[in-house]
């Protein structure tokens, strides 16, 4: 079975704290990517990664950025978090065409006060 | 029971009975689709995908139909159980990127099934 984590089930952050969120995938997929899901808005994606080093924008990149040194591993970081950055934020990996379905992390709920 | 779309978000089905999941999705050019199953407080779950060649699918007690006429995709689940109850997503593929591909989701339906 795919298996993709997270590190952190609950985060609790002050505003203006940079925060890590790590994802790891043990499937050796070649794609990464991070969303965000709120209430009434359904999942909106925030980066994407096709190869390590690579990264792309993907709707809402605005307040933060990843990195991806490892194939395994994808990092998104918020550099000075706000309020509005209160969350959840789910991982997910696939492989590249024809078998792309994406499959999810558990889920990252930040609370940013 | 069926739901038409987002404006019912909510969908309660009698426990035994099956269960009709709508979406409407965006793009006339999306080519790959996917059912997903979220229960709450955990990720979305991967429960059946349909490529745009294929006008139905089946699995296990779920079935997805695609229209590509009218743009529209649904999700049957046969014999509806309790551990159904959660949120259902459909997802469509809008383009590929540098060997990735991007997926929009729609904002979901909640199923809710009553004993």
């Amino acid at each position: 079975d795919v298996k993709v984590t997270q590190s952190s089930r609950y985060l609790v952050k002050r505003t203006g704290e940079k925060v890590f969120l790590e994802c790891v995938q043990d499937m050796d997929h070649e794609n990464m990517f991070w969303y965000r899901q709120d209430p009434g808005l359904g999942l909106r994606l925030i980066y994407f990664s096709y190869d390590v080093k690579m990264k792309e924008k993907g709707d809402i990149p605005e307040g933060y950025s990843v990195s991806r040194e490892k194939k395994e591993r994808f990092s998104l970081i918020l550099e000075s978090a706000s309020t509005n950055q209160t969350s959840m934020y789910l991982c997910a990996s696939s492989s590249p065409f024809p078998k792309e379905t994406q499959y999810f992390g558990p889920g990252t709920r930040l609370l940013v006060l | 029971g069926e739901n038409v779309g987002l404006h019912l978000p909510t969908l309660s089905v009698q426990e035994g009975d099956n269960s009709i999941i709508n979406c409407a999705y965006s793009n006339s050019a999306s080519d790959y689709f996917i059912w997903y199953k979220q229960e709450s407080g955990k990720g979305p779950q991967f429960i059946i995908d349909i490529r745009s060649n294929m006008d139905k699918r089946q699995g296990q007690r779920v079935t997805v139909l695609l229209n590509k006429t009218v743009k529209h995709l649904s999700l049957q689940i046969a014999a509806t159980q309790p551990g159904d109850s959660a949120v259902y997503f459909c997802a469509e593929r809008v383009g590929v990127t540098g060997g990735g591909n991007k997926l929009t989701f729609g904002t979901g339906t909640q199923l809710k099934v009553e004993l």
